[in-house]
């Protein structure tokens, strides 16, 4: 199986840069990925990594170190509506991905 | 349809009684899948249909949990004699194709919220 950790709660302020973390364990890596899910909401697709590097789209970028099993989401220029929770999901060896608990982000003015 | 859509959006049931939840996934999607969201917790995954394969169970909780797909439509998911722990938000996906595994972005409905009291 696969063990994915990722900080809990996280805060930062309107305008600035956060950078949440995904470390995990597995074998078979096939790919990683971030989804956001607003309160209430199905979770939405964000990023997907499955080589080392760096992926931008707009505000949002997401890391991968296949070697160091970890991986990042970064967003830039905060915006109140990026509070959020942030899913790192592992796929490993299927077709099936194992999702972390979540980082719920809030934005503050 | 334009997404993946389920219902019921809500569900109040008592204790040991059976309830169902459907999901239409989004048409030409051959991949499917449920998942359990316990409040301020992660997605557990419970089962996976892809295409006219052998479903994958490996997530099903306990026997009182069972789900059937026609096809590559539409899937149900049963819940038998429910439990308080059964509580959760019911969540289903669908992927144009999961075996493949690589950039097969999952789509997510706005799940179905169950309450056993």
């Amino acid at each position: 199986g696969q063990n994915i950790d990722q900080p809990t709660e996280m805060t930062a302020t309107e305008g600035a840069i956060v950078q949440i973390n995904c470390t995990y364990q597995t074998s078979g890596f096939n790919g990683l990925f971030w989804y956001q899910q607003h309160a209430g909401e199905a979770p939405t697709f964000l990023s997907y990594n499955v080589l080392d590097g760096l992926e931008e789209k707009g505000r949002f970028s997401s890391f991968l170190s296949r070697s160091k099993g970890y991986s990042y989401l970064l967003l830039k220029e905060l915006q109140m509506k990026d509070s959020a929770s942030y899913l790192c999901a592992v796929r490993a060896g299927s077709y099936i991905p194992t999702f972390g608990r979540g980082t719920s982000l809030i934005v503050h003015p | 349809g334009a997404g993946v859509s389920q219902s019921p959006s809500n569900k109040v049931t008592e204790k040991g009684k059976d309830v169902e939840l459907r999901c239409d996934p989004i048409s030409g999607h051959t991949a499917l899948y449920w998942y359990r969201q316990r409040l301020g917790q992660g997605l557990e995954f419970l089962i996976y249909f892809q295409g006219n394969s052998a479903p994958d169970k490996s997530g099903l909780p306990s026997d009182r949990f069972s789900a059937e797909r026609t096809g590559e439509s539409v899937s149900t998911l049963t819940i038998q004699r429910t439990q308080q722990e059964d509580s959760a938000v019911y969540l289903c996906a669908s992927s144009l194709e999961g075996s493949q595994g690589g950039k097969e972005t999952q789509y997510f409905g706005p799940g179905t919220r169950l309450l056993v009291l």
